[in-house]
């Protein structure tokens, strides 16, 4: 089983909806970092969580890592097509902030 | 500001030949860089990581090396290209003299064995 679990895997909005992706670990998150991919692209980095209980926001997206700092969701608000994509979470789950963990990523789709 | 190249952006290469990818960075020293492998239906594998000139390390073992000629350079390589080699490859870079904990990544190389 993969150590970083990443759901839905796939997901289908009508733009203005709300949406929530999880990503949950088998182990304590030294570091949460969440990254968006249009297909045949790189990564580009959203936000990163390092505290239990901590919450960023960007823009209509908001990021949080639980108390526990195994499980982190990403939330974005009235969805619009340019949030369409693949929205990947990557973890250090070793504490050295060198080699993350990725989950295998969840596909948006934001229809009109 | 800091930017990573990746070339070339896609390549198609029969089974048993070379590969050579590079991945180069501008903006910072000393950056840690990473080689990961994106299949199809599958999430990012890290192949190879290195924290300095001439330091790598290897996350998966295959046919598959990396090299870091110079600080901010990067490079994919293998003698002999299997089928099973195809996939999207992503470099990225971290660390370095903004000391970021987050990893930038590069557009990425498709590469298809044939």
């Amino acid at each position: 089983s993969q150590e970083l679990e990443q759901s839905p895997q796939s997901l289908i909005v009508q733009e203005g909806k709300n949406l929530t992706i999880n990503c949950t670990s088998s182990k304590t998150l030294y570091g949460l970092y969440w990254y968006k991919q249009k297909y045949g692209e790189g990564l580009i980095f959203l936000m990163m969580l390092q505290k239990g209980g901590e919450e960023k926001s960007h823009e209509k997206i908001t990021a949080k890592l639980d108390e526990k700092k195994q499980q982190s969701s990403l939330h974005i608000t009235a969805s619009q097509p340019s949030h369409a994509g693949i929205y990947l979470c990557g973890a250090d789950m070793a504490g050295t902030a060198s080699k993350l963990t990725f989950g295998t990523g969840t596909r948006l789709q934001v229809t009109l | 500001s800091q930017t990573i190249h990746q070339w070339p952006a896609t390549l198609v290469q029969p089974v048993g030949s070379p590969l050579s990818l590079e991945c180069t960075v501008e903006g910072t020293s000393n950056p840690n860089l990473y080689w990961y492998r994106q299949a199809a239906g599958r999430g990012l594998q890290l192949l190879f990581y290195s924290v300095g000139i001439g330091q790598i390390s290897s996350e998966v073992p295959q046919n598959l090396s990396a090299s870091r000629p110079q600080d901010r350079q990067f490079i994919l390589s293998s003698k002999k290209l299997l089928l099973s080699d195809s996939g999207f490859y992503l470099c990225a870079w971290s660390g370095g003299n903004w000391a970021t904990y987050e990893q930038y990544f590069g557009p990425g190389t498709r590469l298809t064995v044939t």
